[in-house]
């Protein structure tokens, strides 16, 4: 089974267009992640959620807005998609509040924006 | 800014040869992990070693932590050419309301059979 599963795989559309990128984890965790990573693999994080409570908000366009409808599932809307919003973007999760635990990563979304 | 950088960028060996890869970081820590990333895949952890700790082994895994340094470095013994992939460590910050961590820019390791 698949600890952290992440649709779509692939996702191609054009500047302007919403999105959603959806994650789900079965371990369990009560915290779950969304990083970016960009073309030169420089991983960032975006949101960290706990029990579905917002605990990390990095420096992130308000166009990106998490959605946790419960502490399973950790979904990522995108509005107004631009270029540079290209990359792969990550869901992960972990058993700790505070993210020192090890993380499970999914196994990315490659989003194209046109 | 980017808390932990990996050294080298890029690293070519022949199987069975040892890679060692090293990261430094800034600030105090409470843990430091290392991720492995094959291509196109997501990211895998690979060990965790806590400030108070000098060395940890799994399997063909070795790390070693100097915090009055601030940095690590991973060792892989009698590499194979599954362990072509990109490295990462990442930094789990200490102190109060440090609930993330931070990723470095990665390694990437090619073994050649």
């Amino acid at each position: 089974d698949t600890a952290v599963s992440q649709t779509p795989k692939y996702l191609v559309t054009q500047m302007g267009n919403d999105k959603s990128i959806k994650c789900e984890q079965n371990l369990g965790h009560d915290t779950m992640y969304w990083y970016k990573q960009d073309s030169k693999k420089f991983l960032k994080i975006m949101f960290s959620y706990n029990n579905k409570e917002l605990i990390i908000n990095e420096t992130v366009p308000n166009r990106f807005s998490p959605k946790s409808p419960d502490k399973a599932h950790l979904n990522l809307h995108i509005n107004s998609l631009e270029l540079g919003d290209s990359a792969v973007y990550f869901c992960a999760s972990s058993s700790q509040r505070e993210g020192l635990d090890e993380q499970f990563f999914g196994p990315g979304t490659r989003l194209t924006v046109l | 800014s980017q808390q932990g950088e990996e050294d080298p960028q890029a690293l070519s060996i022949q199987e069975g040869e040892n890679a060692t890869m090293n990261c430094s970081y800034k600030t105090s820590i409470n843990n430091l992990q290392w991720y492995r990333q094959n291509s196109g895949r997501g990211l895998v952890h690979l060990i965790l070693i806590r400030s108070n700790e000098r060395e940890k082994h799994s399997g063909r895994l070795r790390v070693t932590l100097d915090t009055s340094k601030k940095s690590s470095s991973l060792l892989i013994t009698a590499s194979r050419a599954a362990d072509t992939a990109s490295y990462f460590c990442a930094t789990a910050l200490s102190g109060a309301g440090s609930y993330q961590l931070t990723f470095g820019k990665g390694t990437k390791l090619s073994v050649i059979p």
